[in-house]
């Protein structure tokens, strides 16, 4: 089976545009995070979704916004793009969330990630 | 407002020796994560670990929970040059998933 796929690998734009990325979750996984990781930090939690709908949010602007179309898969966009946002951007899919105890853990498996470079 | 700290952020050991990193974090959670990442690499989930007083092993690497202390640790035992990476842990709570800063583990031959 095909891990997480992330689309483009690379991104290099300007300030003050727009992008958008894409994510393919695990074939049966319902849920996809989003993350950003900027040069020698951990992770920081963006969104999550579980079944198109978003489950958890984390201290981001409102220029990042996501969604999670009927397959699962996912766009991650960010608006007015600022240096700052220059990062590695993850995409992890799990086959459920966090809250679901029955399923003995929330393991994320992530993808390869897109680099995006803002100058 | 959850926090996850790790320790140390850079360890350089030689093959052969064992070392602990820790990581506390600063609110509830019954469940903890430890991650693995290699330079530009993405990341490679370790183990979950889903209640107090829980231990999982795999190769050289072992980790534990205490919900109480709100502490987990990462063992490595007789490192070897190819556990050389970043690790990560990370708590999650009202469906947030927040990490620790990470620590770059390099092991020397």
């Amino acid at each position: 089976d095909a891990g997480v796929t992330q689309s483009p690998t690379h991104l290099i734009k300007t300030r003050g545009q727009h992008v958008t990325l894409r994510c393919s979750p695990i074939s049966g996984h319902k849920s996809v995070s989003w993350y950003q990781q900027v040069l020698g930090q951990g992770p920081q939690f963006i969104f999550q979704y579980y079944e198109k709908e978003e489950r958890g949010r984390g201290n981001f602007p409102d220029r990042f916004s996501a969604r999670q179309f009927p397959n699962y898969s996912s766009e991650l966009n960010v608006n007015a793009l600022l240096l700052g946002d220059s990062a590695l951007y993850l995409c992890a899919s799990s086959p459920s969330t966090p809250r679901d105890l029955a399923s003995g853990g929330y393991e994320q498996y992530f993808g390869p990630g897109t680099r995006l470079t803002v100058t | 407002e959850l926090k996850v700290e790790q320790n140390p952020l850079f360890l350089s050991m030689q093959e052969g020796k064992n070392y602990t990193i820790y990581c506390n974090y600063s609110t509830t959670s019954d469940r903890l994560y430890w991650y693995r990442q290699d330079p530009g690499k993405s990341l490679e989930s370790l183990f979950v670990l889903l209640s107090n007083g829980a231990v999982k092993q795999e190769g050289r690497l072992m980790a534990s929970l205490d919900t109480k202390a709100r502490l987990s640790t990462l063992h490595i035992t007789a490192a070897v040059h190819d556990l050389s990476a970043t690790y990560f842990c990370a708590v999650d709570r009202d469906d947030k998933i927040i990490f620790g800063k990470g620590t770059r583990l390099h092991i020397l031959p």
